[in-house]
């Protein structure tokens, strides 16, 4: 069984700057989840989808960053623009029942 | 949601069996508990997930005392290969699309041979 696909694995940006990371989940799983994970911290659910729309954005900085789902399917994160506190591992998740996650994105700003 | 506390990190030598407890005071009637497994350069690896006694599956045990304040992940006879980052979480259960699995800063354990 294929897991979840992310891509970039690694992105390098400077502050002001824009950055987008896709994830597609592992076929059937309705529920995808972008985490934010700072080095030394455990994962910060940022948006949760079920299909194609939004269960859970409450941690999302909507000046900032923005998530969508379309067709249910594959997934884009961006972030518009990015601050040196933004430097992190970017992760998605899919699930039925438990999360699967992909290897995620590292996200370096200078 | 509730918030669960967990040792920051713990040592072990190969062979032994693990336990890491994770105290969850304030959870909820509907809460199950589960956890993860984290290695570096990884995204987490779920576990186990349970509500109430014991669970057991191929990779570890899962305790929890009837009042369910706390928990107790049981590793058995370990190897250098569970040296990782392990979190517990309250919430959900998965897949129910309940309260969302919020992740702590988590324990590290570190196997030594």
């Amino acid at each position: 069984e294929a897991g979840v696909a992310q891509s970039p694995r690694y992105k390098i940006i400077e502050k002001r700057q824009s950055v987008a990371f896709w994830c597609n989940p592992i076929s059937g799983h309705a529920t995808l989840y972008w985490y934010q994970q700072i080095l030394g911290q455990g994962p910060k659910l940022l948006i949760q989808f079920q299909n194609n729309g939004v269960v859970d954005d409450s941690q999302l900085p909507k000046d900032r960053f923005s998530a969508e789902r379309l067709k249910g399917v594959d997934s884009t994160l961006k972030i518009q623009p990015a601050k040196l506190e933004d430097s992190a591992v970017y992760l998605c998740a899919s699930s039925f029942y438990e999360q699967y996650f992909g290897p995620g994105t590292r996200l370096t700003v200078t | 949601l509730a918030k669960t506390t967990q040792p920051i990190s713990m040592d072990s030598y190969e062979g032994q069996e693990v336990n890491i407890t994770c105290s969850h005071n304030n959870i909820a009637t509907n809460d199950y508990i589960t956890w993860y497994q984290q290695f570096p350069s990884q995204g987490p690896r779920f576990i186990i997930q349970g509500y109430k006694t014991k669970v057991t599956n191929e990779v570890a045990s899962l305790f929890i005392p009837a009042d369910r304040k706390s928990s107790t992940l049981s590793l058995p006879r370990v190897s250098l290969s569970d040296t990782a980052v392990y979190y517990c979480l309250v919430g959900g259960p998965e897949g129910s699309g309940n309260t969302p699995l919020v992740f702590g800063k988590g324990t590290r354990l570190s196997v030594i041979a």
